[in-house]
């Protein structure tokens, strides 16, 4: 089992739309989480970090869900420009920094 | 804006070679990670350093693979010898660790390997 996992998607969905990945991990003792967004042929760009309790950066929310291991993402009034691919982020432990990544889901938003 | 730079950003060169690519991360970033990005793999985590430290490097293979950081400006990773398999994008990130927390990390926009 892969420590993170995400489906590949690609995910298409209409403008406006709301659309939500998931993402679950495997080390129960992951102590952060992030999403981060890659733009065709593009470095991966932080998107947003996710907090315990959740949070929210204008129509992007993030969630952590600690009793199942998983992280999601929810996007409102999806616009054409955030076609990309989202890649969450576990660093898997105190005492580590490493960035896994997973494999990533590919969003086209369509007109 | 503070940015993560690698060299080169494209790179062709023939099975056998030796290739070394470069970063610099960005100023004051104690954290430094090296990437490589394929359609099947995905990123793969090759290694990563703290303090210029190698903490981690059980991703890369060791036979042709080798990471350094000369000192706090500047990683490299070489290949020697290079193979098709190689071909893929290498990022470079930096990051900066408070307490014991990394904040975020940062990528360059990678160097694209070609072997033939």
């Amino acid at each position: 089992r892969k420590e993170v996992e995400q489906d590949p998607g690609p995910f298409n969905v209409p403008e406006g739309a709301t659309v939500a990945f998931n993402c679950t991990y495997s080390n129960s003792a992951s102590q952060s989480f992030f999403w981060y967004r890659q733009d065709c042929r593009k470095e991966p760009k932080l998107l947003m970090s996710v907090y315990s309790s959740g949070n929210e950066d204008g129509r992007f929310t993030a969630q952590l869900n600690r009793a199942s291991q998983y992280i999601s993402l929810l996007i409102r009034d999806s616009k054409l420009s955030d076609s990309a691919t989202y890649l969450c982020v576990v660093i898997p432990g105190s005492g580590t920094y490493k960035y896994i990544f997973g494999t990533g889901t590919r969003l086209k938003v369509l007109a | 804006d503070a940015r993560v730079t690698q060299t080169p950003r494209h790179k062709v060169t023939e099975m056998g070679q030796e290739v070394t690519m470069r970063c610099q991360p960005i100023l004051g970033h104690n954290t430094v990670f090296w990437y490589r990005q394929t359609m099947m793999q995905g990123l793969e985590l090759l290694a990563y350093f703290r303090n210029r430290a190698p903490l981690d490097d059980s991703g890369m293979p060791k036979d042709r693979f080798s990471a350094e950081m000369p000192d706090a400006t500047l990683a490299t990773l070489k290949i020697q010898p290079s193979e098709p398999r190689d071909s893929a994008v290498y990022f470079c990130a930096s990051g900066l660790v408070q307490y014991t927390s990394l904040v975020r990390a940062f990528f360059g926009q990678g160097t694209r390997l070609t072997v033939v």
